[in-house]
């Protein structure tokens, strides 16, 4: 139980071009999703919270409209990164925390963006 | 906002060897502890964890200790293996679900 399914797990693209991640939780409900961004042989970094039905609640320095958080369901949350470009690439991890889970969090598989 | 330290950012032991890595939080709301295990390009898979409740939980090879008056918590894991290589992250949260992430310590174990 509590898989978490995130696609693509790998993408390029080309610089100026918008790109988006889809995160599952595909056997139980998630009323909250995380965004992580991940640097090489670094730690991650929250980008955003992603309730369901409301607005994302984006981290300091993250830029909303570059990175476009939509939580339509209890089971999907999706990441789009718009106009790419090559600083943008990096490693981009989704996790779910189950409704009255108390904070657990399972992660999706991660999605490595190339931006070129 | 929390903050939460690890270290060592690197341990290198000998198989069978014991191994600990400590974390420090500063924000005395937080609730819950886990431990996450990563491997290179994988996704970080949650091994144990600990509410501020408990002062100890153990799960065959893998304890972890939390001291909420000094705020830190370890990892202790015992009879290490190769496969144990990885890296591990602790993290803090509270009730409002959102985890900050220690810098990671990467686990070497040489057979």
């Amino acid at each position: 139980g509590a898989v978490v399914s995130q696609h693509p797990s790998r993408v390029i693209c080309k610089s100026g071009t918008s790109v988006k991640i889809e995160c599952r939780s595909l056997d139980f409900q998630a009323t909250t999703m995380f965004w992580y961004r991940q640097f090489p042989k670094k730690s991650l970094m929250l980008m955003a919270t992603s309730n369901e039905g409301s607005k994302a609640t984006y981290e300091q320095g993250v830029e909303k409209d570059k990175f476009l958080i939509n939580h339509a369901s209890l089971t999907l949350s999706t990441l789009t990164v718009t106009s790419a470009h090559p600083e943008d690439s990096s490693f981009y991890i989704c996790s779910a925390n189950p409704r009255g889970g108390k904070n657990i969090q399972y992660f999706g598989a991660g999605t490595r963006l190339s931006v070129l | 906002g929390e903050n939460v330290e690890q270290h060592p950012s690197t341990l290198s032991v000998q198989e069978g060897d014991s191994a600990v890595i400590k974390c420090t939080y500063s924000d005395s709301a937080s609730n819950y502890f886990p431990w996450y295990k990563q491997e290179l390009g994988k996704r970080p898979q949650l091994i144990i964890d600990i509410r501020s409740n408990v002062g100890e939980k153990k799960d065959q090879r893998i304890a972890v200790t939390l001291n909420k008056t000094a705020k830190h918590f370890s990892l202790h894991i015992t009879e290490t293996q190769p496969e144990d290589s990885a890296v591990y992250f602790c993290a803090a949260s509270t009730n409002a679900g959102k985890s900050t992430f220690g810098d990671g310590t990467t686990l070497t174990v040489k057979p």
